[in-house]
């Protein structure tokens, strides 16, 4: 069906608080990522998740961080007690298969105040 | 070593002109070099890849060289378009499938 889609689109929140973003990926696609875009630099890479392997969660920057993907589709990243350098936008992508192209959903912009 | 740094940060270009954006690794096992297309608001959206067995890969008007030796890659935008105004990616993988992102670089195009 349609692309990858993240919901909330934008996320204001204080600091201190517990914050769940979604992804929903293409349809079919077996690889989802998480990623992490700050302003003026460039994507980082926070977490891998392909079939039913364990995931690869080498680029979560704290144990604040973390994120579930049910049933092989919907994945939530979770960040709790969240800090002001959390602020950025949280981009999910998704891959028909390991070593396929990655499709990016619109992200969702968080903003910790 | 895990780097990709990318140049220049911002680029300026006339219309009809050539659009170049340099890339450097410095990790040997990278065999997967993407570069990613980003509009305002919007996610990357893959543009053109290239492996290290070619030296050159062109669609359309973008084209990626590669130098293995160098251990650089380049994107070269012929004709340059407003509509190309974006901010572009180049990234990396390896034997895991997380790309590894430069820092990006916002062009810009006038007509």
């Amino acid at each position: 069906g349609a692309g990858v889609s993240q919901s909330p689109s934008n996320k204001v929140t204080e600091k201190g608080k517990d914050v769940e973003l979604r992804c929903d990926p293409i349809s079919g696609h077996t690889a989802l990522y998480w990623y992490r875009q700050s302003l003026g630099q460039g994507l980082e890479f926070l977490i891998y998740f392909q079939g039913n392997s364990a995931p690869d969660k080498s680029g979560l920057p704290s144990d604040r961080f973390s994120a579930e993907r049910t049933g092989g589709s919907v994945s939530t990243l979770t960040i709790q007690r969240t800090q002001q350098e959390d602020s950025a936008v949280y981009l999910c992508a998704s891959s028909l298969v390991r070593e396929g192209e990655q499709f990016f959903g619109p992200g969702t912009r968080l903003t910790v105040l | 070593q895990q780097q990709v740094k990318q140049s220049p940060q911002s680029l300026i270009v006339q219309k009809g002109g050539i659009s170049i954006i340099n890339c450097a690794y410095e990790n040997t096992a990278f065999d997967y070099f993407p570069w990613y297309q980003q509009f305002p608001g919007k996610g990357p959206a893959l543009l053109i890849a290239i492996r290290p067995d070619v030296s050159e890969k062109k669609e359309g008007r973008f084209t990626i060289s590669f130098n293995k030796s160098a251990k650089q890659f380049s994107l070269h935008i012929m004709d340059s378009q407003p509509g190309d105004s974006a901010t572009y990616f180049c990234a990396a993988s390896g034997d895991t499938d997380k790309l590894i992102f430069g820092t990006g670089t916002r062009l810009q195009v006038f007509p």
